[in-house]
C-alpha cells in the first residue's frame, strides 16, 4: 500500500543549526502539507504546497521555515536556524485531490530535537 | 475559524468493553469531521470521516463516531475495547477553504486494560 515515508525519524540538532526534514508523499498525490506536534500540544499546520507554491501557511510558518519540492517525489521542510521551541515531531502528509472532504495521508514523523 | 476540543487526554477502559471518546467542535462553516489513530511509532492514519451525508458514520476497526450539530460534537465510540485499540485518537475539523488544512483536538490516549 502506497505511503508517505519521512527521515529522518529522528534528529537532535544544537540551537542555531539548520535542519532539513525530508518527505516522499504518495506518488500520485498533488497536494502536501507539514503539520507539527510540540510534546504534550496539539497538532498544528504550518504549510500547505500545490503546483510548486505554498498556498497556505500558519503563523507559526515564519521566515525561518522553508519547504520545496526539489524533484518529483521528495518535499522538504528547511527549518534555518533551529531554536528550543522548534523541538517536536513532524509530519508530512500529502492527498490527491483538494477540497475539505479529502483524506490526508501522514507519515510517521520526524522527531526533533534541539538542544 | 475552527477549533476542537478533546475531553480527558487519557482514557482507560477494560478488554471488551465500551470505548467513548469525546470530541467537540466549532466551526464557522458547516463542519467536516474526522478521527484519526496514531499506534506507537506510526504516523496518523484516518479512522472515519463526516462529509455532510449520514450522521452515524462507521470507519475501520468497529469505531464509529455520531455527528450531533445540536452538540457540536462528534464523539468516537467502539462497542468492545480489543488490546489493539490502544493508541493516542485525533478528531479533527476541515477548515473554512478548499485547503483541507485540519484543526486537531489535543489528543486522547486510550489504554486498554486485559
Amino acid at each position: 500500500e502506497p505511503e508517505v515515508t519521512q527521515t529522518p525519524s529522528h534528529q537532535v540538532t544544537q540551537m542555531g543549526q539548520e535542519v532539513i526534514l525530508r518527505c516522499v508523499p504518495i506518488s500520485n498525490h498533488l497536494y502536501f502539507y507539514w503539520y507539527r506536534q510540540i510534546l504534550g500540544q496539539k497538532v498544528e499546520f504550518l504549510v500547505s504546497f500545490y503546483n510548486n507554491e505554498i498556498s497556505e501557511k500558519s503563523e507559526i510558518f515564519d521566515d525561518q521555515f522553508s519547504v520545496e519540492r526539489p524533484d518529483g517525489s521528495n518535499f522538504t521542510l528547511k527549518i534555518r536556524s533551529t531554536k528550543l521551541e522548534d523541538s517536536a515531531m513532524y509530519f508530512c502528509a500529502s492527498t490527491f485531490g483538494q477540497g475539505r472532504t479529502g483524506e490526508l495521508f501522514f507519515g510517521e514523523g520526524s522527531r526533533l530535537t534541539v538542544l | 475559524a475552527q477549533s476542537v476540543t478533546q475531553l480527558g487526554s487519557h482514557v482507560s477502559v477494560s478488554e471488551g468493553a465500551l470505548v467513548l471518546l469525546r470530541c467537540n467542535y466549532s466551526s464557522s462553516v458547516p463542519p467536516y469531521l474526522f478521527w484519526y489513530v496514531q499506534y506507537p511509532n506510526q504516523g496518523l492514519q484516518l479512522l472515519l470521516k463526516y462529509t455532510s451525508a449520514a450522521t452515524l458514520v462507521k470507519g475501520i476497526n468497529g469505531f464509529e463516531a455520531e455527528f450531533k450539530k445540536s452538540e457540536t460534537s462528534f464523539h468516537l465510540t467502539k462497542p468492545s475495547a480489543h488490546m489493539s485499540d490502544a493508541a493516542e485518537y485525533f478528531c479533527a475539523v476541515s477548515g473554512d477553504n478548499a485547503g483541507n488544512m485540519l484543526t486537531f483536538g489535543g489528543g486522547t490516549r486510550l489504554m486498554v486494560k486485559p
